[in-house]
């Protein structure tokens, strides 16, 4: 069964900074990756996912994630945060055939001014 | 409307109050969720239909009651909650419920209070 971790419960970047939120997995094959924004009272938005080919994604809102099997990790980044950027970021990792979607257990993004 | 919808977005309710929770989806999809979201937890999948059948049910408490009564549409009937259910409730849909189609699509939540 796939699994996924999300190491970092809070991250803290000023704005203008860049920023990168970690997600590692767990799965025996190629996975299908996802990674989601939640902003406060809000269900969750799709940011980006990633199924096969190029391993760097690029989402909505500027954020970018790159797929690296040999670490097991797909990591988002974003060069330049907004304020509008603070809210809390799930990765989630799913199987070929499996109708399960794992999510990680969120890191929650803090914009300094 | 579009998306994924969920009334109301808000309640409160007692530990001795019967109440639902409804979900619909204007995005065509074929298979529809409950989550459970806790402060401090992952999400929680609760319930996953196909084509209005049931095909995955996490063990979760029989005070807890999903209806799906055509693929637009998913309750979740309340009954005899306790304090610890207090949570917000999301209903996603997806396309399909296995393999690539797995994108999932999320409504705003229901946030629950059980007094």
């Amino acid at each position: 069964a796939q699994s996924v971790t999300q190491p970092d419960i809070h991250i803290t970047v000023s704005e203008g900074a860049s920023l990168e939120l970690r997600c590692n997995y767990s799965y025996g094959a190629t996975p299908y990756l996802f990674w989601y924004v939640q902003s406060p009272g809000q269900g969750l938005q799709l940011l980006l996912k990633y199924f096969s080919g190029d391993t760097l994604v690029q989402g909505i809102k500027g954020f970018e994630a790159e797929f690296k099997r040999s670490q097991s990790s797909f990591n988002l980044r974003k060069p330049s945060v907004h304020w509008s950027d603070a809210a809390e970021y799930f990765c989630a990792v799913g199987a070929h055939r499996d109708d399960k979607i794992i999510f990680g257990k969120g890191t929650r993004l803090h914009i300094l001014p | 409307e579009t998306g994924v919808t969920q009334t109301p977005r808000h309640l409160v309710m007692g530990m001795t109050n019967k109440k639902s929770l409804k979900c619909e989806q204007h995005l065509g999809h074929n298979a529809m969720y409950w989550y459970k979201q806790s402060a401090k937890k992952p999400l929680e999948l609760m319930f996953v239909y196909s084509l209005e059948e049931r095909v995955e049910n996490n063990s979760v408490p029989s005070r807890f009651s999903p209806e799906c009564p055509n693929s637009s549409h998913l309750f979740l009937h309340l009954h005899t909650l306790q304090p610890e259910d207090s949570a917000l409730y999301l209903c996603a849909s997806s396309q399909d419920w296995q393999g690539s189609y797995n994108e999932q699509f999320f409504g705003p939540g229901t946030r629950l209070t059980v007094l």
